[in-house]
C-alpha cells in the first residue's frame, strides 16, 4: 500500500488565493521531505527540502515567500502556495526518504489556478 | 553539473521485451532508481541499484549498471499493456538527498 500520502489530490483555486498541500509519511518518520514540481510532459524539478525543526532549503529560482514550507512534525510537511497565479498551475509531488536508499513519492497534487 | 539523459519514447509489442536506457554524469552517484509514472499519478518506485552492483533482477525487471560508462538500463520482460507509462531514471549520492531525474521515457505497448 501507499507509504506517502498527499492531500488534496486536486485543487482549483482563484488567482490571488492561497493553497495548502499536505504530505504525510504513513508508517515511518522522516526529518527530511522533498517537494518537486512537474510541468506537463516534463521531468520533476526539485523546489525545496523540508527539514523538521528548521527552515526549509530552497533551490535557486524558487521564491521562498511564495512557496511556504512547514515541516510540522516527523510525519507531515506542508507546502503553501501563496497568492497563487495561473503560472503556478502544476503538479506538485513530495518525496520522503524511508531508509538510506529508499525514497517514496506521494501521489501528487494537481493545482489549477483560474 | 549533474545530468541524467533518457530517450523520450519507446514503442514495443505486447509480449516483447522493453529496454529503457539512461546515462548519467555524476560519478559520485551511489544509488540509481527506476520510477514508473502513470497518467495523473505520482511516481512508483520500481527498483533501485547500488553503484557497487552490476545487475539486479526482480521478477520481470532487470537492471544493468555500467559504472564505467555511467549507463543504466531497465529491461522489462514480457511487456504488457499495463506497463505503458513514463519511466524515470534517477540518481543520488546518498539515500536521504534529493534525486536528480531524467526527462522520462514514454513506453507505449502495442497489443
Amino acid at each position: 500500500g501507499a507509504v506517502v500520502s498527499q492531500h488534496p489530490s486536486r485543487v482549483i483555486c482563484k488567482s490571488g488565493t492561497s493553497v495548502k498541500i499536505e504530505c504525510r509519511s504513513l508508517d515511518f518518520q522522516a526529518t527530511t521531505m522533498f517537494w518537486y514540481r512537474q510541468f506537463p510532459k516534463k521531468s520533476l524539478m526539485l523546489m525545496a527540502t523540508s527539514n523538521e525543526g528548521s527552515k526549509a532549503t530552497y533551490e535557486q529560482g524558487v521564491e521562498k515567500d511564495k512557496f511556504l514550507i512547514n515541516h510540522a512534525s516527523l510525519t507531515l510537511s506542508t507546502l503553501t502556495v501563496t497568492s497563487a497565479h495561473p503560472e503556478d498551475s502544476s503538479f506538485y509531488i513530495c518525496s520522503v526518504p524511508k531508509s538510506s536508499y529508499e525514497q517514496y513519492f506521494g501521489p501528487g497534487t494537481r493545482l489549477t489556478v483560474t | 553539473g549533474e545530468d541524467v539523459e533518457q530517450s523520450l519514447f519507446l514503442s514495443v509489442r505486447e509480449g516483447d521485451s522493453s529496454v529503457i536506457n539512461c546515462t548519467y554524469t555524476d560519478s559520485s552517484s551511489t544509488y540509481l532508481y527506476w520510477y514508473k509514472q502513470e497518467p495523473g499519478a505520482g511516481l512508483q518506485l520500481l527498483t533501485y541499484i547500488f553503484s557497487n552492483m552490476d545487475m539486479k533482477q526482480d521478477q520481470r525487471l532487470t537492471v544493468l549498471l555500467n559504472k564505467k560508462d555511467k549507463h543504466l538500463s531497465l529491461r522489462i520482460a514480457d511487456t504488457q499493456t499495463g506497463d505503458s507509462a513514463i519511466y524515470f531514471c534517477a540518481e543520488t549520492y546518498a539515500g536521504n538527498t534529493p534525486l536528480v531525474f531524467g526527462k522520462g521515457t514514454r513506453l507505449s505497448v502495442i497489443a
